[in-house]
């Protein structure tokens, strides 16, 4: 049972440049996020999926675009990378539905924008 | 709205000694409380829940918080530091809404003084 998987890992990337990170969860979970972390500024809520075929903005969404692929994967494309969004990023997973349930997060995809 | 402060950024404390992580929180529902724990460079673990069940929460590694309705806190304590217990530890708040927002902490980062 791996819970959720992010990749890349590690990405350095050119300004101007695109990627896609990918997300998958094997939980049976509906509901999948998207966060950025920071340092001095917890954790944000880039996009966030409440079910499959439903995306939502959260906190922070300018610069990032997503996709549900399925009820497993939930990816975060960088159409235009900035040296703003050099960050950690964190997927995570729950199900919604329950009152109560928390949340299960990925290992994080650390970005770099040069 | 909801919101929760996290009143210490860095906390330091001798191998031993107790550990208090402070934590404020506003919700418009009726919250479920969460703390969350980050090692270096690893992704975010669950430490422990508050469900309104109890309102003295036990976790993982020996942890526990306590939930105050009357002064909207929910603190963590450990009765002795470990050196393992060095990382960063994150509130977060969901409310009993239909998406069940989920807010994040700043975060507290832990270090343990051998």
């Amino acid at each position: 049972n791996a819970g959720v998987t992010q990749t890349p890992k590690f990405q350095v990337l050119k300004t101007g440049q695109s990627m896609t990170l990918q997300c998958a969860q094997d939980m049976n979970h509906n509901s999948m996020y998207w966060y950025r972390q920071d340092p001095g500024m917890g954790l944000r809520l880039i996009y966030y999926s409440a079910s499959e075929g439903t995306t939502d903005k959260g906190e922070v969404p300018n610069g990032y675009n997503v996709s549900r692929l399925n009820k497993r994967e939930f990816s975060l494309r960088l159409e235009s990378a900035a040296p703003s969004q050099t960050s950690v990023y964190f997927c995570a997973s729950r199900y919604l539905g329950q009152p109560n349930t928390e949340a299960f997060f990925g290992q994080g995809t650390r970005l770099t924008v040069v | 709205a909801q919101s929760v402060t996290q009143l210490d950024s860095h906390v330091s404390v001798s191998e031993g000694t107790p550990v208090l992580l402070r934590c404020n929180y506003s919700s418009s529902y009726s919250p479920s409380l969460f703390w969350y724990v980050q090692h270096p460079n690893k992704g975010l673990q669950l430490l422990l829940k508050y469900t309104s069940a109890a309102t003295l929460v036990k976790g993982i590694n020996g942890f526990e918080a306590e939930f105050k309705k009357s002064e909207t806190s929910f603190h963590l304590t450990k009765p002795s530091a470990h050196m393992s217990d060095a990382a960063e530890y994150f509130c977060v708040v969901s409310d009993s809404g239909g998406y069940q927002k989920v807010t994040f902490g700043i975060g507290t980062k832990l270090q343990v003084i051998p």
